[in-house]
């Protein structure tokens, strides 16, 4: 079982569709990163929550809304979304940012927009 | 501008032999630099760290070295398995809070049988 777990694993919607991505940690930390992997380019981190607080919002669009109502669990609310927004989002926790923490991934969400 | 850098897209070596995985870093503020290994279907897994004070650190068949002046890291892996084959990640933060880890690109490594 791993630390980290993502639902759905994989998700095909429509540009007008509203769904939502679960992440969930079971490690004990205090910290949720959602990133967003595309081909060919480096690892985006979207948002950052340390002890449910949101302290990054990496300019990310409004179509994508992250909720943290505690810190094991956060979702990614997806709504009139894009196909270039199509990628492998990933989920991450940690102990508190403080530049020395170490992530853990989940094995992501495979997202295709139609 | 791409603040961490792999050049090497895919990189292949013969089971046995060392794999090394280089990783260049523009910001001189970064302190702390990690290495994940990533298979498909699957989430980035953490391999190794090393903080900025030291120039090495070893676990087990992994080593990962620090070039401060010249900001550059390198993972080796020796002897390399099969199992190895991987993308590999690097990823660079400063220690000063609240601040993201930055991601390259990713080396696909393959050992050949």
């Amino acid at each position: 079982e791993t630390g980290v777990t993502q639902t759905p694993r994989h998700l095909v919607m429509g540009m007008t569709n509203k769904k939502s991505l679960k992440c969930e940690q079971h490690l004990g930390h205090n910290a949720m990163y959602w990133y967003k992997q595309s081909a060919k380019k480096p690892l985006e981190l979207m948002f950052v929550y340390n002890f449910k607080e949101q302290t990054e919002n990496n300019s990310v669009p409004s179509r994508f809304s992250p909720e943290c109502p505690n810190s094991s669990h956060l979702f990614l609310h997806l709504h009139t979304l894009q196909p270039e927004d199509s990628a492998l989002y990933l989920c991450a926790s940690s102990f508190a940012p403080t530049g020395e923490e170490t992530q853990y991934f989940g094995p992501g969400t495979r997202l295709l927009v139609l | 501008d791409q603040q961490v850098k792999q050049n090497s897209p895919s990189l292949s070596v013969q089971e046995g032999r060392i794999s090394i995985l280089n990783c260049d870093y523009t910001n001189s503020m970064f302190d702390y630099f990690l290495w994940y290994k990533k298979y498909p279907a699957e989430g980035p897994t953490f391999l190794i760290s090393i903080s900025s004070i030291k120039d090495k650190n070893e676990d087990g068949r992994f080593t990962v070295f620090l070039n401060k002046s010249a900001k550059h890291l390198s993972l080796h892996i020796v002897p390399s398995q099969p199992g190895d084959s991987a993308v590999y990640f690097c990823a660079a933060s400063r220690n000063s809070g609240n601040t993201p880890l930055v991601f390259g690109k990713g080396t696909r490594l393959s050992v050949i049988a």
